[in-house]
């Protein structure tokens, strides 16, 4: 089946730094979604992306959709405790179709 | 707007015993579609619902199965557990109009932590 793989696994950065993850596939997506889970929780969702080079901002968070339509990526700026959670990218190849999940990036803030 | 919301929270069964999960969409939302969450990973696409019928399916086996209802709550339905499927299921809601690029964006209940014993 599809496979996302995103990068890092995890990270554990300062509170005020700023935050670079991706997600990579070997299949072309027509949309890209970002979610953040925490404990105990199901994932809420950040972004949505659908055109290959699109760039879109949520407060602190921007997302973009990649040009190749095999990757995207997701950039937190200053970020704060409240941050802390799993990431999730996840990619539809048509419209209506299930989202494929990634592993999920695991970000931890340091006061 | 009422989110989505799942029950019950929390479940513990005994292997070979089958389960019902359920789940309440968005308002104004059509399709329900469920995951499988195992701990430390992603979600893993189950099954969706569209009008009460499947519609789409991931590699899980035929003793998972599902039921959307007129109001478009849904039921995930779960024969001869196995330990391998204690982990958390999620159902989100989307709305999936047609031409509407952005009714496909999915949005996730609390979750089902089910536990096989």
């Amino acid at each position: 089946g599809q496979q996302l793989n995103q990068s890092p696994q995890s990270m554990f950065i300062q509170e005020g730094e700023d935050v670079s993850m991706n997600c990579t596939s070997s299949s072309i997506f027509n949309t890209w979604l970002w979610y953040k889970q925490e404990p105990g929780e199901g994932p809420v969702l950040l972004i949505a992306l659908y055109k290959a080079g699109e760039l879109t901002s949520n407060g602190r968070l921007t997302a973009q959709f990649g040009i190749t339509r095999k990757d995207s990526f997701l950039n937190i700026s200053a970020s704060i405790p409240s941050d802390v959670g799993i990431y999730f990218c996840a990619g539809q190849l048509r419209y209506g179709q299930n989202f494929v999940f990634g592993p999920g990036t695991r970000l931890s803030v340091l006061p | 707007e009422t989110g989505v919301t799942q029950s019950p929270t929390h479940l513990i069964k005994t292997r070979g015993q089958q389960v019902t999960l359920r789940c309440s969409s968005q308002s104004g939302h059509n399709t329900v579609s469920w995951y499988q969450q195992a701990l430390g990973q992603g979600p893993q696409f189950i099954f969706q619902y569209y009008r009460e019928e499947e519609n789409g399916r991931g590699n899980f086996p035929p003793r998972f199965s599902g039921l959307q209802f007129p109001n478009y709550s849904s039921e995930l339905n779960v024969n001869a557990l196995e330990l391998d499927d204690s982990a958390l299921y999620l159902c989100a809601s989307s709305s999936r109009a047609s031409g509407r690029l952005r009714s496909y964006e999915q949005y996730f209940g609390p979750g089902t932590r089910l536990t096989v014993t």
